[in-house]
């Protein structure tokens, strides 16, 4: 079965601490995996993608077949960064496959 | 731009209403999809289609049906609405294939409450 877990709901942090989100994944395949973030009153929009191993608002994710993770990290959080973060599977046909969800706060 | 506009952000209806959600995309986007969003569930797909007068069912179709009679429009139809139908729906569309796979692109969601 292809699923995503994303163990937290909530996550609070000060600014200038680092951040871990989790993300585990169960697919049978070569995975495709991203990070979407949703920031307060906009749209949904893609933060990363793991085939593109690239850092975006010095968020970075990498891609664990061992543990079947894909965890996303930055290692000084900023107020702006607080938002709904979803981990995101490739489906078989075409669709993405989304966490529950984690909501990240950053306190000042 | 990518721009998937839904018509409606916010609907009140009543219990055993029909309803319509529409979404058009203006990237000439082959695939669309519909989630809904809900605090603690995430989002869970309903349809997708990949062309036109196509569709596919999602994880909970359920009480749901679509149509895509255009290539740049799908719209989402409860046929006789019900109050766990209150919730966030999110259209998408995205790129067929090639390394653009993955990224969707979101409207910012119509909010339906069902009384």
């Amino acid at each position: 079965a292809q699923r995503v877990t994303q163990p937290e709901k909530l996550l609070s942090v000060f600014k200038g601490a680092p951040v871990e989100l989790k993300c585990n994944y169960s697919y049978s395949g070569s995975p495709e995996l991203f990070w979407y973030v949703q920031y307060s009153r906009q749209r949904l929009q893609l933060l990363l993608r793991h085939i593109s191993r690239e850092s975006i608002k010095g968020f970075t994710a990498d891609l664990n077949k061992g543990e079947t993770s894909f965890h996303l990290k930055k290692p000084f959080a900023q107020e702006e960064d607080s938002a709904m973060y979803y981990c995101a599977l490739g489906g078989s046909q075409g669709n993405l496959i989304f966490g529950k969800g984690t909501k990240l706060s950053v306190k000042p | 731009d990518v721009k998937v506009t839904q018509s409606s952000r916010y609907l009140v209806k009543r219990t055993g209403e029909k309803v319509f959600l529409e979404c058009v995309q203006d990237m000439d986007h082959e695939n669309m999809f519909w989630y809904r969003q809900d605090p603690g569930l995430g989002l869970r797909l309903i349809y997708f289609s990949y062309d036109v007068k196509m569709k596919e069912k999602g994880d909970i179709p359920e009480g749901y049906s679509v149509s895509r009679e255009k290539k740049e429009r799908f719209s989402l139809i409860l046929e006789s609405a019900s109050t766990n139908q209150t919730s966030m729906y999110l259209c998408a569309s995205s790129l067929w294939g090639g390394q653009n796979t993955g990224e969707l692109f979101f409207g910012e969601g119509s909010r339906l409450t069902v009384l």
